[in-house]
């Protein structure tokens, strides 16, 4: 058990529709990571969040967005969604992240929330 | 930019075999690390290791080593006398050493052990 916590664990709904996902990081933990896992995309990140404030953007769709709240957690909210959306999304946090220099600091993953589109 | 190749799609390897994986590299950070996540058939990742650019000792942990070559920007990881319990797809990832935290991920490489 890594500590992160991922809820639901599993999501079905049809196209169009709007999802939330939502993360809770490791105690202790300011950094919060997206990231999609997809057949034919593989792994990839999509945004992350330090101590509240979005810090970097990956490969997100303008038709996801996501905010950490001032007790950590993070949400995932994709909208409008398409069959293509389908996939593992996994959260993950970490202790650092918020400034310029390096860190050695290790991203742990939740369990991931299986999203179904039909 | 980034990037991380795993080779090695599928492998199928008797139970008590001896495994390596490969995992080869891309970047132009001279400060770098690199990771090993485990993903069972249960879904989750699971972190193994990280690998700190400037040190290139290699590490063993019971049955699991890794071996990392900066000249060759190989990162890979051998199982020794593998178990059913291996069986998952392992990827390998990289993060540049400042600024950006994002994680580059191989497509990974599926381990079946037979038993």
């Amino acid at each position: 058990d890594s500590g992160v916590t991922q809820t639901p664990k599993h999501l079905i709904t049809a196209t169009g529709q709007r999802v939330t996902l939502r993360c809770s990081p490791r105690s202790g933990d300011l950094s919060v990571y997206w990231y999609q896992q997809s057949l034919d995309q593989g792994l990839q990140f999509l945004i992350q969040y330090y101590n509240g404030e979005e810090r970097a953007k990956g490969n997100i769709l303008e038709r996801f967005s996501a905010q950490q709240f001032p007790d950590l957690h993070s949400e995932l909210n994709l909208s409008s969604l398409e069959l293509g959306d389908s996939a593992l999304y996994f959260c993950a946090s970490s202790v650092e992240g918020g400034g310029i220099r390096g860190s050695t600091d290790t991203q742990y993953f939740g369990p991931g929330t299986r999203l179904t589109v039909l | 930019a980034q990037k991380v190749t795993q080779a090695q799609t599928e492998i199928s390897v008797v139970e008590k075999e001896d495994v390596t994986l490969d995992c080869v590299y891309e970047t132009r950070d001279t400060t770098y690390y690199l990771f090993w996540y485990k993903q069972p058939p249960s879904g989750e990742l699971v972190f193994l290791i990280r690998r700190n650019s400037f040190d290139e000792q290699n590490e063993i942990s019971g049955r699991y080593s890794w071996n990392f070559q900066k000249s060759t920007s190989s990162f890979n990881f051998t199982i020794t006398a593998s178990q059913v319990v291996d069986s998952a797809v392992y990827f390998c990832a990289l993060r540049q050493g400042t600024g950006r935290r994002a994680l580059t991920f191989g497509s990974g490489t599926r381990l079946q052990v037979q038993p």
